[in-house]
C-alpha cells in the first residue's frame, strides 16, 4: 500500500523558517516525481512546488518562488520542503502527493495520486 | 495562466444524479482530473483523464469533456459522496502547470 506521510508542520512567527518533510513508503520513490500541494483553512487547492524523479526538473508556483525549496533524498524515499521568510499568506495544510502520468515517450497529462494526510504549517506572531 | 472555474454549490437530493462542472478555455483539449475531499480528510482522485476510474472508486463516479466543460457525474447519489469535489489540468505550455479548479462542495439534501 502506498503511503505519504508528512511531517514537520508547526506554528511558525512571521520571517522565520520551517522545513517540511514527506516520508513515502509501498512504491519505487526513485520512480516518481513528487509534489506539495497546499490548502489554506477554508480555500481551495493550490499547487506548491514538484521535483522530478531525480531533481533534475523543480518547479514552484510564483507565490512561493524564491522562498521555497522542494528537495528529495531516494536513498532515505522522503520529499523535503524547506520554506523561509514565511508569511501569514503561507497558513495552510501542506499535502504531499505523489505523481501520476499518461504517455509513454512524451507525457501527455500529469495527475496526483495518492496524497498524504497532511502538515499544518501556522505562520503568526 | 490558465483559469479553471466551478460552481461553488451543487445540492442534489439521495439516488439523484449530481453535475459538477469545471470550465475552462478550450478544455476539452486537455485531460481533466477530479478529486474528492470529505471533511478533514485529504483529497482522493475519483477520476483521471477525462473520464477513467482509479480502482476501487464506484461506477457510479464518470466524467466527460468536451468544448469549454468538464463534467463530473455522481449517479445514484449517497449521503457518503457529500465533499468538495475539485478539477485540475496540467498545462504543459505554461509557466504554471498544474492548476485547480476552484471547488464546488456536493450537498446531499
Amino acid at each position: 500500500e502506498v503511503q505519504l506521510v508528512e511531517s514537520g508542520g508547526g506554528l511558525v512567527q512571521p520571517g522565520r523558517s520551517l522545513r517540511l518533510s514527506c516520508a513515502a513508503s509501498g512504491f519505487t520513490f526513485d520512480d516518481y516525481a513528487m509534489h506539495w500541494v497546499r490548502q489554506a483553512p477554508g480555500k481551495g487547492l493550490e499547487w506548491v512546488s514538484g521535483i522530478s524523479w531525480n531533481s533534475g526538473s523543480i518547479g514552484y508556483a510564483d507565490s512561493v518562488k524564491g522562498r521555497f525549496t522542494i528537495s528529495r533524498d531516494n536513498a532515505k524515499n522522503s520529499l523535503y520542503l524547506q520554506m523561509n521568510s514565511l508569511r501569514a499568506e503561507d497558513t495552510a495544510l501542506y499535502y504531499c502527493a505523489k505523481e501520476a502520468t499518461l504517455g509513454g515517450g512524451v507525457i501527455v497529462t500529469r495527475w496526483f495520486d495518492p496524497w498524504g494526510q497532511g502538515t499544518l504549517v501556522t505562520v503568526s506572531s | 495562466s490558465y483559469v479553471l472555474t466551478q460552481p461553488p454549490s451543487v445540492s442534489v437530493a439521495p439516488g439523484q444524479t449530481a453535475r459538477i462542472t469545471c470550465g475552462g478555455n478550450n478544455i476539452g483539449s486537455k485531460s481533466v482530473h477530479w478529486y474528492q475531499q470529505k471533511p478533514g480528510q485529504a483529497p482522493v482522485l475519483v477520476v483521471y483523464d477525462d473520464s477513467d476510474r482509479p480502482s476501487g472508486i464506484p461506477e457510479r463516479f464518470s466524467g466527460s469533456n468536451s468544448g469549454n466543460t468538464a463534467t463530473l457525474t455522481i449517479s445514484r447519489v449517497e449521503a457518503g459522496d457529500e465533499a468538495d469535489y475539485y478539477c485540475q489540468v496540467w498545462d504543459s505550455s505554461s509557466d504554471h502547470p498544474y492548476v485547480f479548479g476552484t471547488g464546488t462542495k456536493v450537498t446531499v439534501l
